[in-house]
């Protein structure tokens, strides 16, 4: 079975444009996340949907936004880029919500100039 | 929230070396994750274990929830092992008025480079 995969591999933005990262899960995974990670961190919690409804956000601004399709696949926004978006941006699904493996698809890199 | 605190930060080795990697949470968890990260920015899973111990190979987990850590054993290190190692938690804490999303919290990481 594939694993999670995700587009584009990178991408390169301007501040102030505007980015939709896409992300489809394993197939069978109705639990689709995703994640911001920063040069030398560890990955930070964007979004999680379930049942393409949204089940958790992190401590992120409202430029991000995302959604889940009905074949579980989903979307990453960010409006209004800014310098700071710059990150390897993560999605990662799982079978159930809670308590489960959650598997990582390869990232999308994102630079902002 | 819940706090991750992963030691040591940097690890160096000679290959054939064994090595232990800790992680401590700051909060009862039902899900403990250990992934490796590999140069590209693939999250590689190692192992799900919230509680008990696991083996795969050269490696393998421990954890003691009751106690608050997971350690993380690699023996006979290749240097295919560099890289840097992740511990990510779901904390039992996060309640349904939240969503009961299952949010991952990550340590910083141990990174860890195997010399051949």
């Amino acid at each position: 079975d594939a694993g999670v995969t995700q587009s584009p591999t990178h991408l390169i933005k301007t501040r102030g444009q505007q980015v939709t990262l896409r992300c489809s899960p394993i197939s069978g995974h109705k639990s689709v996340s995703w994640y911001q990670q920063v040069l030398g961190q560890g990955p930070q919690f964007i979004f999680q949907y379930y049942e393409k409804e949204e089940r958790g956000r992190g401590n992120f601004p409202d430029r991000f936004s995302a959604r889940q399709f009905p074949n579980y696949s989903s979307e990453l926004n960010v409006n209004a880029l800014l310098l700071g978006d710059s990150a390897l941006y993560l999605c990662a699904s799982s079978l159930i919500r809670r308590a489960d493996t959650q598997y990582f698809g390869p990232g999308t890199r994102l630079t902002v100039l | 929230g819940i706090q991750v605190e992963q030691s040591p930060p940097d690890l160096i080795l000679q290959e054939g070396a064994n090595s232990t990697l800790r992680c401590n949470f700051s909060d009862s968890v039902n899900n403990l994750q250990w992934f490796h990260q590999n140069p590209w920015g693939q999250l590689i899973n190692l192992f799900y274990i919230p509680s008990g111990t696991k083996q795969n190979g050269r490696l393998s987990a421990t954890t003691v929830a009751t106690e608050r850590y997971s350690l993380l054993y690699i023996s006979s290190s290749q240097t295919t092992d560099s890289g840097v190692y992740f511990c990510a938690v779901e904390s039992v804490g996060v309640a349904e008025t939240q969503g009961g999303s299952e949010k991952l919290v990550f340590g910083k990481g141990t990174k860890l480079t195997v010399n051949p």
